[in-house]
């Protein structure tokens, strides 16, 4: 997972505040995916954005949850107005242009809201 | 709801012993996935499986992918200490999306 570069590895954010997490991709990927890690389960997928497009954010609740991937710079998770269910670990992956291609994933990013 | 099982949740052995995890699964998959986890870390990627029936060797680590495409097990020989951390499996859902079962934590002692 070397080259998918997230940050910051860790954040915390009173209720209410906003959380941005940002990930730049592995040098030639162009597909950028976001996961949620809560305690003691698996991965869930949120969304799936190529550069400035939103492929599936099916996995993103439905409010306060965004995210995008612009043309140039790192690809933003946003969560606004943070509640302390929204503390969990939060993984960016990238895999290359084609299709069926291995995904790497970043180190994460551990939000924690007091 | 998983769709993936995995068991056990944990296992404990102690250097040297064998291990097996399972990942089960009423659906089928194009391929399947197994990551090792560390804490604080991200997953990374071990091995991807296909073929139905499929055998593949990593050094210690043996995968195999049920004939039906819906269950894998991983099994470690002589386990080491290094060998300690999360096991996940993903399944491919479409062309990219990953559906993770809730991991196999391992430890081994020295």
């Amino acid at each position: 997972n070397a080259g998918v570069m997230q940050n910051p590895r860790h954040l915390v954010r009173r209720r209410g505040q906003e959380a941005r997490l940002r990930c730049s991709p592995m040098k030639g990927h162009s597909h950028v995916y976001w996961y949620r890690q809560l305690p003691e389960e698996g991965l869930k997928f949120m969304v799936y954005l190529q550069k400035e497009n939103i492929i599936d954010e099916s996995g993103m609740p439905k409010e306060r949850f965004s995210a995008e991937f612009p043309k140039e710079g790192p690809s933003i998770l946003r969560i606004q107005q943070v509640v302390r269910g929204d503390s969990a670990a939060y993984f960016c992956a990238s895999s290359p242009p084609s299709t069926g291609n291995t995904i790497y994933f970043g180190e994460g990013s551990w939000l924690t809201v007091v | 709801t998983q769709l993936l099982e995995q068991s056990p949740q944990f296992l404990s052995i102690q250097e040297g012993e064998n291990l097996t995890v399972y990942c089960n699964s009423s659906s089928v998959f194009s391929s399947l996935q197994w990551y090792r986890q560390e804490p604080g870390e991200g997953p990374v990627l071990l091995v991807t499986v296909v073929t139905g029936g499929e055998v593949k060797k990593l050094k210690r680590l043996t995968f195999q992918f049920g004939d039906a495409r819906k269950d894998s097990s991983l099994h470690i020989t002589a386990a080491q200490p290094g060998d300690t951390g999360l096991y996940l499996c993903a399944g491919e859902v479409g062309d990219y999306k990953l559906s993770f079962g809730a991991g196999t934590t391992v430890t081994v002692r020295a």
